[in-house]
């Protein structure tokens, strides 16, 4: 059984920018949400999808933005790179009712130079 | 709003000595609580959980924590620590409205010494 995988596992692109992330939630859940781990900080909320929209959203603009795909999966779309981006961006998928147990990917590092 | 603290950034044991982290939440409610494992350059890993019931929980790895509200606290122990146990640990705590997101502490970064 397959857990959560994501890529690329790196990514170096330079400000202003745009970058592309993905997602491929654990078998059986139909829930992904975003997170930005920060050096040396602990993983902060960015959105949720599920059945295809955005179901909540954490304190992060609008250059932030997602889709969810018809098999689950998601996309994490940043425009407009600043150096502040620079992050490990972590996907978690659950399931749809409720549920607080997520499970996390490998993550993808972006880095903005 | 809910909210994680954890007070201790690093924390370093000998091998085989005893484990305790601390955290800390503040929440309106009966919370959700959660331990992740983080190893260098990796996703994170759940460790335990508490919704209700026994405040004693016991996870994967020989970890268990205690959930004690009237201190709001959710300390992770374990009774002998192991050189493979060296890693970042986070406590969060489960969204109290919305979606079931989860808030996380800034993390302890475990060294063990052999």
């Amino acid at each position: 059984d397959a857990g959560v995988t994501q890529s690329p596992t790196h990514l170096i692109k330079t400000r202003g920018q745009q970058v592309t992330l993905r997602c491929s939630p654990k078998s059986g859940h139909d829930t992904v949400s975003w997170y930005q781990q920060a050096l040396g900080q602990g993983p902060q909320f960015i959105f949720q999808y599920y059945e295809e929209e955005e179901r909540q959203r954490g304190n992060f603009p609008d250059r932030f933005s997602g889709h969810q795909f018809p098999n689950y999966s998601s996309e994490l779309n940043v425009n407009a790179l600043l150096l502040g981006d620079s992050a490990l961006y972590l996907c978690a998928s659950s399931t749809g009712q409720g549920s607080y147990e997520q499970y996390f990917g490998p993550g993808t590092r972006l880095t903005v130079t | 709003a809910q909210s994680v603290t954890q007070p201790d950034i690093h924390i370093t044991v000998s091998e085989g000595a005893s484990l305790e982290l601390r955290c800390n939440y503040s929440y309106g409610a009966t919370p959700y609580l959660f331990w992740y494992v983080q190893s260098p350059g990796q996703g994170l890993q759940l460790l335990l959980k508490y919704f209700s019931g026994d405040t004693l929980v016991q996870g994967i790895k020989g970890f268990e924590a205690e959930f004690k509200r009237s201190q709001s606290s959710f300390n992770l122990r374990k009774p002998s620590v192991h050189w493979s146990d060296a890693a970042e640990y986070f406590c969060a705590v489960g969204a109290e409205t919305g979606a079931n997101n989860l808030f996380f502490g800034t993390g302890t970064r475990l060294t063990v010494i052999p």
